[in-house]
C-alpha cells in the first residue's frame, strides 16, 4: 500500500527565512504528487501538482517542489517566507496510476512570526 | 452558490449508536471521497466512489459504511463497530479524476461519540 512520510511535525521560521519541507512516499511506480495546505479556519486547497515531465514545478504563493525519483521524495521548498504562510502543509500521494484517491501525510505545521 | 454541504457541523452520539453524515454536492463532480482528519494523523482516506452505486474502501474503511444511489450525495455511516469514532470528518469532491482538477473539500463534520 501506499504510504506517504512528512518528517517535520512543526517548523517554526522568522519572516524571510527559508523553508523546506520534506516529503517521502513509498510507491515504486509512476506516482502523482500533491502539496495541499490548510491556513487556520479554511478549507484544504492545492498548492501545486507533479504528474510528468520538469521535475521541478511551481505552485501559487511562490512555492515550489522538486520530485527526485532515486530518493521517492517531493520536497516543498520557499526562498522567502511570510507570516500569512503560516499553515498546515500537506503532501499526498495518488494511490495507484490512474489517480483515483489520494494518501496524505501526517501534515506539517508552519509558524511563522513576523 | 456550488458547492460541498456537509451536515450536521457538529454532532453528539451515545457509544454503541450507529450515525449518518450527511454530504451533498451541486459542483456535478463524478468522484466523491471520505477523510478523517485527526490530530497529528493528517488525512486518512476512509471510502471513495468514483460513479454512481459504486465505491472503494480506503484505508480505514473498518467500522464505517457508505452509499452513493446519486451522483450529489455520498453518506458516510459510523457504525458502532468503529472503535474509536470520535473525530472530524471531510468529505471531499472531484471532477474527471484527480489528475486533471484537485480535491473539492466540504466544511466537515465534528462526530463526538462518548
Amino acid at each position: 500500500a501506499q504510504s506517504v512520510s512528512q518528517h517535520n511535525h512543526h517548523v517554526i521560521l522568522s519572516e524571510a527565512a527559508s523553508l523546506e519541507l520534506g516529503c517521502n512516499y513509498s510507491y515504486g511506480g509512476t506516482v502523482n504528487l500533491f502539496w495541499y495546505v490548510q491556513y487556520p479556519g479554511q478549507h484544504l486547497q492545492l498548492l501545486l501538482k507533479y504528474f510528468s515531465g520538469d521535475p521541478l514545478v511551481k505552485g501559487i504563493k511562490g512555492f515550489e517542489a522538486e520530485f527526485i525519483k532515486s530518493k521517492f521524495s517531493f520536497n516543498l521548498r520557499k526562498p522567502s517566507v511570510q507570516w500569512s504562510d503560516t499553515a498546515e502543509y500537506f503532501c499526498a500521494v495518488t494511490i495507484n496510476q490512474a489517480g483515483t484517491a489520494l494518501i496524505f501525510g501526517k501534515g506539517t505545521t508552519l509558524s511563522v512570526s513576523s | 452558490d456550488g458547492g460541498i454541504t456537509q451536515s450536521p457541523k457538529y454532532l453528539f452520539r451515545k457509544e454503541g449508536q450507529n450515525v449518518t453524515l450527511s454530504c451533498e454536492q451541486n459542483l456535478n463532480h463524478d468522484a466523491m471521497y471520505w477523510y478523517r482528519q485527526d490530530p497529528g494523523q493528517g488525512l486518512r482516506l476512509i471510502y471513495y466512489s468514483q460513479i454512481v452505486n459504486d465505491f472503494q474502501k480506503g484505508d480505514i474503511a473498518e467500522g464505517y459504511s457508505v452509499s452513493r444511489e446519486k451522483k450529489e450525495s455520498f453518506p458516510l455511516t459510523v457504525t458502532s463497530a468503529q472503535k474509536n469514532p470520535t473525530a472530524f470528518y471531510l468529505c471531499a469532491t472531484a471532477d474527471r479524476g484527480l489528475i486533471n482538477s484537485p480535491l473539492h473539500f466540504g466544511n466537515g463534520t465534528r462526530l463526538t461519540v462518548t
